[in-house]
């Protein structure tokens, strides 16, 4: 069973970065699927961020493309997100999660999410 | 982007049969066979309850079945039991560079 989970900072500052790690068991992130980050703001709906397959290959959200940049450790089984000059717009649940589609179409896995706060 | 279209709560009572409705348009529901449908509890993640429209993957309970029928993609819960109370999101593949997630459907038992 694959699993995963969401790691890093739940507050930060505006104008700074947001660092997420997801780190994934139970399936080799070599063997395939793209692998995806989501949010989901305070009361709102599920947007899409951007995926990541296993040799580097990256498709982001092109309303995030500027600020994201989502990056894979094979060595670790796990993949990164960056999101540069975060406002309080970018407040959310982020959710890593594992999709057989490159733009990260209707992901079969999910970690449980981890909310962050931007505030200063 | 535009969501797929979910009612906002949908309730019945014990044993009852609920719909939940996922409306979106030719270029994401209506144009592939990839919806699938999430079951979400309070702090926990997402749990896939149907993929490719009609699949149920195994450990989901058969009282959970989907469908489609022209845009709208649909899930029914029949006999409805406690653990069925959760969030319920719909999501289809696009021909865009962006999924498409639906507004969340919050069932709850009488």
């Amino acid at each position: 069973q694959v699993h995963m989970q969401e790691s890093g900072p739940g507050l930060v500052r505006p104008s700074e970065t947001l660092s997420l790690t997801c780190t994934v068991s139970g399936y080799s992130i070599r063997s395939g699927y793209h692998w995806g980050w989501i949010r989901q703001p305070p009361g709102k709906g599920l947007v899409w961020i951007g995926s990541i397959y296993y040799s580097g290959s990256t498709y982001y959200n092109p309303s995030l493309t500027s600020r994201a940049t989502i990056s894979v450790d094979t060595s670790k089984n796990q993949f990164s997100l960056k999101l540069s000059s975060v406002i309080a717009a970018d407040t959310a649940v982020y959710y890593c999660a594992r999709s057989r589609f490159q733009n990260g179409a209707v992901p079969d896995f999910w970690g449980q999410g981890t909310l962050v706060t931007v505030s200063s | 982007q535009s969501a797929l279209t979910q009612p906002a709560s949908v309730s019945g009572s014990p044993g009852q049969s609920i719909t939940i409705s996922c409306t979106g348009t030719g270029s994401d529901v209506g144009g592939y066979n990839y919806v699938s449908w999430y079951q979400q509890h309070p702090g926990k993640a997402p749990k896939v309850m149907i993929y490719e429209v009609s699949n149920r993957p195994s450990g989901v309970s058969n009282r959970f079945s989907g469908s489609k029928s022209g845009n709208t993609a649909s899930l029914t819960i029949s006999g409805l039991q406690a653990e069925d109370e959760a969030d319920y999101y719909c999501s289809s593949y696009r021909s865009s560079t962006t999924p498409v997630f639906g507004t969340g459907t919050k069932v709850t038992l009488l």
